[in-house]
């Protein structure tokens, strides 16, 4: 199985600040057909995992421009700038590249 | 507006079945992959099965396989998830996502505790 690697586990910020998390996969997430299916959700308190950004870097409908995604291979990073009240929760990044389908364990995102 | 709406989930026995359902709305079900999602309490996110858009082709997780079956109804724009000799490590909240290689949209989730 590919396993992810998130890191921090959590991470405190300051409203306004901007912050970056950090996936690593075990093995590359290039598929056979060249795309690269990593992608980053939300999980606010209380509620389901929303989508952020699919193929490392595309934001899905509705999702600010304040995040970004980037990477390549086995290396992935989602950077959130002029954090907001709106932004925490906890973030996972996910692979569907290879069956099975594996999250990492989720970044804490909290107020400082 | 997409929806995805979970039903189904409760307090079974170990060993007992349960059949999860989850109807869709706003979007042409029909036309797209889908997915159940499962979060222990407290836990992180992890992938039970998913399910190509006209049932052809189903993947699961190892865990799972032999006992949990994923299907579909598209002319009732509905996904299912029966499972069968149900243990306690499968407790958790049970999510319904339309996509495949990505999770586009969640349902709500639907609570299913396996307790004697």
């Amino acid at each position: 199985d590919v396993v992810m690697t998130q890191t921090p586990v959590s991470l405190s910020v300051s409203l306004g600040g901007q912050v970056s998390i950090s996936c690593r996969s075990s093995q590359s997430l290039v598929h056979n057909n060249g795309n690269t299916y990593l992608s980053w959700y939300l999980q606010k308190p209380g509620q389901s995992p929303q989508l952020l950004i699919y193929k490392v870097s595309n934001r899905f409908s509705g999702i600010s421009d304040r995040f970004s995604g980037s990477g390549s291979g086995t290396d992935f990073t989602l950077k959130i700038s002029r954090v907001e009240p709106d932004d925490l929760g906890v973030y996972y990044c996910g692979q569907g590249t290879q069956y099975p389908y594996t999250f990492g364990a989720g970044t804490k995102l909290e107020l400082k | 507006e997409v929806q995805l709406v979970e039903s189904g989930g409760g307090l079974v026995q170990p060993g007992r079945s349960m059949k999860l359902s989850c109807a869709a709305s706003g979007f042409t079900f029909s036309n797209y992959g889908m997915a159940w999602v499962r979060q222990a309490p407290t836990k992180g996110l992890e992938w039970v099965a998913t399910i190509s858009y006209d049932g052809s082709s189903t993947y699961y997780r190892d865990s799972v396989k032999g006992r949990f079956t994923i299907s579909r109804d598209n002319a009732k724009s509905t996904l299912y998830l029966q499972m069968n000799s149900l243990r306690s490590e499968d407790t958790a909240t049970y999510y319904c996502t339309r996509g495949t290689s990505w999770n586009a949209y969640w349902g709500q989730g639907t609570l299913v505790t396996v307790s004697s």
